[in-house]
């Protein structure tokens, strides 16, 4: 169990660029989360997948934000056209399929200058 | 939709002390699922202790326990004989039973400080 990775740990960008986050999550976990957290505050749910199908979309932000899972493995979350209130740690977690605890990868801190 | 609330922005307990964190959820679900998650600062979030609504016994981890109370939707956590590892920000999480995504709301969280 090598736990959840996510890359790059900071991004700093300039408004209006485009940015990728990529999360690995535990291998023989087929559920896959992401999540938000601003300063201060607990994490907020943006969207998730079983597999490669994402069954849950209707919290993300806006149409600037998009995420895939292709193969079932690795996902990436892309902001397009980065904004200042994009500024966050963007979490991914990963699980088994059913009640079982969802284990969290390191974040990636996106600042937006 | 659920909401969770932590009423205590930050708390402080001496080393070995015990220190109470409370949470309250509002659902009109009956069954769900709770939770308390450890972030260390610049860590990575670490599942403290989880709690099934239908079970009545409260659940235990060595040093972490629950006091659940179902009727009043509470569900605090206990920390005994506290070490200065326990510093961190503490998330109380809720998740339905029913919603096939198993998505978790999480409360603001609990700064904790342990004094040496």
């Amino acid at each position: 169990d090598t736990g959840v990775s996510q890359d790059p740990r900071h991004k700093i960008t300039k408004r209006g660029q485009n940015v990728t986050f990529r999360c690995d999550p535990i291998s023989e976990h087929n559920r896959l989360y992401w999540y938000r957290q601003t300063l201060g505050q607990g994490p907020e749910f943006l969207t998730y997948f079983q597999n490669e199908a994402q069954l849950e979309k209707s919290r993300l932000l806006s149409d600037r934000f998009s995420a895939e899972r292709p193969k079932g493995s690795f996902s990436t979350l892309e902001i397009q056209r980065t904004e200042q209130g994009d500024s966050a740690m963007y979490l991914c977690a990963s699980s088994m399929e059913g009640p079982r605890a969802q284990h969290f990868g390191d974040g990636t801190r996106l600042s937006i200058l | 939709a659920q909401t969770v609330t932590q009423s205590q922005p930050e708390m402080s307990v001496q080393e070995a002390e015990t220190v109470t964190l409370s949470c309250t959820y509002d659902t009109s679900e009956s069954d769900y699922y709770l939770f308390w998650y450890k972030q260390p600062p610049s860590r990575q979030m670490i599942l403290v202790i989880r709690q099934e609504a239908y079970k009545q016994q409260n659940a235990t981890e060595n040093r972490f326990s629950v006091n659940f109370q179902k009727a009043a939707k509470s569900f605090s956590l206990k920390i005994s004989d506290s070490q200065l590892g326990d510093a961190a920000m503490y998330f109380c999480a809720y998740r339905s039973a029913y919603n096939a995504g198993n998505m978790l709301t999480f409360g603001g969280g609990t700064r904790l400080m342990v004094k040496p």
